[in-house]
């Protein structure tokens, strides 16, 4: 099954800068989806783009998707010590035969204060 | 209101016993999942499943299975449990016909001695 797959590094910031990720996946999809996961916790989604969409935002996030490249970022804007967490990408390619929602491994993302 | 809740939060038993995680949700979904996130926080589809189909990850053993007793409620039980089992366990829901993000419960940690 394909599966979205960060970049594995993890980064650490300062308050205030700005966070890239990126995420690249395999085959064809319906929607790319953006999840955070705080320690301990469940996963909360983030945003969603679909595959005709090439740029979303969402206050202090945004996220592109380049369907040619079969990749995607999010960056989240000011960052700020609570936007401490993994981030994960899921694809959603339900329509191509393939399981719902695969995810990647994830960004572990602290931001300093 | 809990969206997506998972019972028990935690469960410490030994190798070879059987035990279940119950999972509802209050959404009006119909399609839930099942997901196992290891030591590297790497989130693995187990199954996906709704009224129409269950759908397996071909690399789960088959001690482990969902019991759907209704539409709202994915169960997951474990057979003669594994050291290897030991892993966070999330349920989640979504929508099946929409482009919309899926719904995570909080995580039931399993740590099989």
């Amino acid at each position: 099954s394909q599966q979205g797959e960060e970049d594995p590094q993890a980064l650490s910031i300062q308050e205030g800068e700005n966070a890239t990720m990126n995420c690249s996946y395999k085959t064809s999809i319906n929607n790319l989806q953006w999840y955070r996961q705080n320690s301990g916790r469940g996963l909360v989604h983030l945003i969603l783009i679909r595959s005709n969409e090439r740029e979303k935002h969402s206050g202090r996030l945004r996220v592109t998707l380049d369907t040619s490249k079969k990749s995607s970022s999010l960056l989240i804007t000011a960052s700020r010590a609570a936007d401490t967490a993994s981030y994960f990408c899921a694809t959603d390619a339900r329509n191509y035969g393939n399981n719902r929602l695969a995810f990647g491994k994830g960004n572990q993302v602290v931001v300093i204060p | 209101d809990t969206a997506v809740s998972q019972t028990p939060k935690y469960l410490v038993t030994q190798m070879g016993n059987d035990k279940s995680i119950k999972c509802e949700q209050n959404l009006g979904h119909d399609t839930m999942y099942w997901y196992k996130q290891d030591s590297k926080k790497f989130l693995k589809i187990m199954f996906s499943y709704n009224n129409k189909e269950l759908i397996i990850n071909e690399t789960v053993p088959n001690r482990f299975s969902p019991k759907s007793p209704d539409k709202a409620h994915l169960n997951l039980h474990i057979n003669s449990l594994e050291l290897g089992d030991s892993a966070v366990y999330f349920c989640a829901s979504s929508q099946e016909d929409r482009n919309t993000e899926a719904f995570f419960g909080q995580g039931t940690r399993l740590t099989v001695v």
